[in-house]
């Protein structure tokens, strides 16, 4: 089952920034927080993943709260092509972990951005 | 880098047919993985291997289903005796095996069980 909890949908204006939460109340400490989107009928994308420190890239940031409770993914200038289907996972790091490979789903949030 | 590509990318079969589907994972990684999506739910997990070995199946894998990757390159899923219920989106991953290695998918097979 996965470890986290997102809203089911969103909505965002265009070259506003997108904030999606995700709550994974139950994380281990060697666990991190990776986030992936998926377009209509195509596979996923790797968007970024952070364990406890705030993370930035060319796609997106990333903000984890000091407890690890909680994060939040922003798209800082969202555009038409951004709506998508948001995951937020939350995978092992160890590599004897159970949870190492594989990443377990769940229902994510649908951002729509509109004109 | 040409990606994760997967053949065929649609598939239409009758029930009780057999259907195999190949996934060409991105040439330096050495991780590939399996999962399933059917429409509106997130894809679920259903195999992976490092190299040739595979090193963890999900509970879905009935034995129906079966999964090789014979020189760790491409791999391939093969469904027994297919049913309706066998209708989804089959999709592929790779990776590096790093604790961090993101999976890369690629576009998926859409199966059709008439």
């Amino acid at each position: 089952d996965a470890k986290t909890t997102q809203p089911p949908s969103m909505d965002c204006a265009e070259g506003r920034a997108a904030n999606l939460p995700c709550n994974h109340s139950t994380i281990s400490g060697n666990e991190y927080v990776y986030w992936y989107r998926q377009i209509h009928s195509q596979g996923p994308q790797y968007i970024i993943h952070g364990l406890k420190n705030n993370e930035t890239n060319e796609m997106a940031s990333l903000i984890i709260t000091e407890d690890r409770k909680s994060s939040t993914l922003i798209l800082p200038h969202a555009t038409l092509r951004d709506t998508a289907v948001y995951y937020c996972i939350v995978r092992g790091g160890n590599a004897g972990g159970t949870s190492y490979g594989k990443l377990t789903f769940g229902q994510g949030t649908i951002l729509t951005v509109h004109p | 880098d040409t990606g994760v590509s997967q053949d065929p990318r649609h598939k239409i079969t009758k029930r009780g047919q057999n259907v195999t589907f190949r996934c060409d994972p991105i040439s330096e990684h050495n991780r590939l993985y399996w999962y399933r999506q059917t429409l509106g739910q997130g894809p679920e997990f259903l195999t992976y291997f490092q190299n040739e070995a595979q090193l963890e199946k999900s509970r879905l894998l009935s034995d129906r289903f079966s999964a090789e990757r014979p020189k760790g390159s491409f791999s391939t899923l093969e469904i027994q005796r297919t049913e309706q219920g066998d209708s989804a989106m089959y999709l592929c991953a790779s990776s590096l095996s790093g604790a961090q290695g993101e999976q890369y998918f690629g576009p998926g097979t859409r199966l059709t069980v008439t």
